[in-house]
């Protein structure tokens, strides 16, 4: 079957730098996604990893590497406002989305 | 970046009735429109893929009789709660896919919090 992992939840402080690990084993690769979810509210992309390596994108940065199935999103210079659900989701091989459980990130001051 | 809206984005309603909620693209096409369900602290669960002018493909275990989706243009789709129950409750998500640069990424709808009683 067709299965991502990712923790449940996690904490940190203002101001830190926190790892969110994604790891998968899905039926094909096409790609693999970051979204951050607030409370009551829709998903909004982060990044996108389709070939091995770091991607940064400001404060926030994706690493894939798809012969271990594992991605981690890289958050830096915390901020209150990046308390969300970040989740992991994976294009398979026909191009269909699998999503993770989420991970909520819990900041404190 | 592409925007979808939908509408309601909060509807509370008695049980046995029916709910529609629509997705609209609004600055592109989209042939294929997904429809999600998301419970409290859960992932998304992909209810069904919407298809522009054939029938919607339904996820197992998801009752198409219940659910009822028309994508009549390719601009919107429709998801309606047939006789919803207390059960049916749940955040309702959809998205549409649009090529960027080799790859189609999702842009979601703002939800719709359903609430039956």
């Amino acid at each position: 079957g067709q299965n991502i992992d990712q923790p449940t939840e996690m904490t940190a402080t203002e101001g830190a730098i926190v790892q969110i690990n994604c790891t998968y084993q899905t039926s094909g690769f096409n790609g693999l996604f970051w979204y951050q979810q607030h409370a009551g509210e829709a998903p909004t992309f982060l990044s996108y990893n389709v070939l091995d390596g770091l991607e940064e994108k400001g404060r926030f940065s994706s690493f894939l590497s798809r012969s271990k199935g594992y991605s981690y999103l890289l958050l830096k210079e915390l901020q209150m406002k990046d308390s969300a659900s970040y989740l992991c989701a994976v294009l398979d091989s026909n191009y269909q989305l699998i999503w993770g459980a989420g991970t909520k990130l819990i900041i404190k001051p | 970046g592409a925007v979808v809206s939908q509408h309601p984005s909060r509807v509370i309603c008695k049980s046995g009735t029916s709910v529609k909620i629509e997705c609209r693209s609004l600055d592109f096409q989209a042939t294929t429109m997904f429809w999600y369900r998301q419970f409290p602290k859960k992932s998304l669960m992909l209810m069904a893929t919407s298809n522009e002018g054939s029938k919607a493909t339904y996820e197992q275990g998801v009752e198409k009789d219940k659910f009822l989706i028309n994508h009549a243009s390719l601009t919107l789709s429709t998801l309606t709660v047939t006789s919803a129950h207390p059960e049916d409750s749940s955040f309702y998500i959809c998205s549409a896919p649009k090529g960027l640069a080799g790859y189609n990424e999702q842009f979601f709808g703002p939800g719709t919090r359903l609430t039956v009683l």
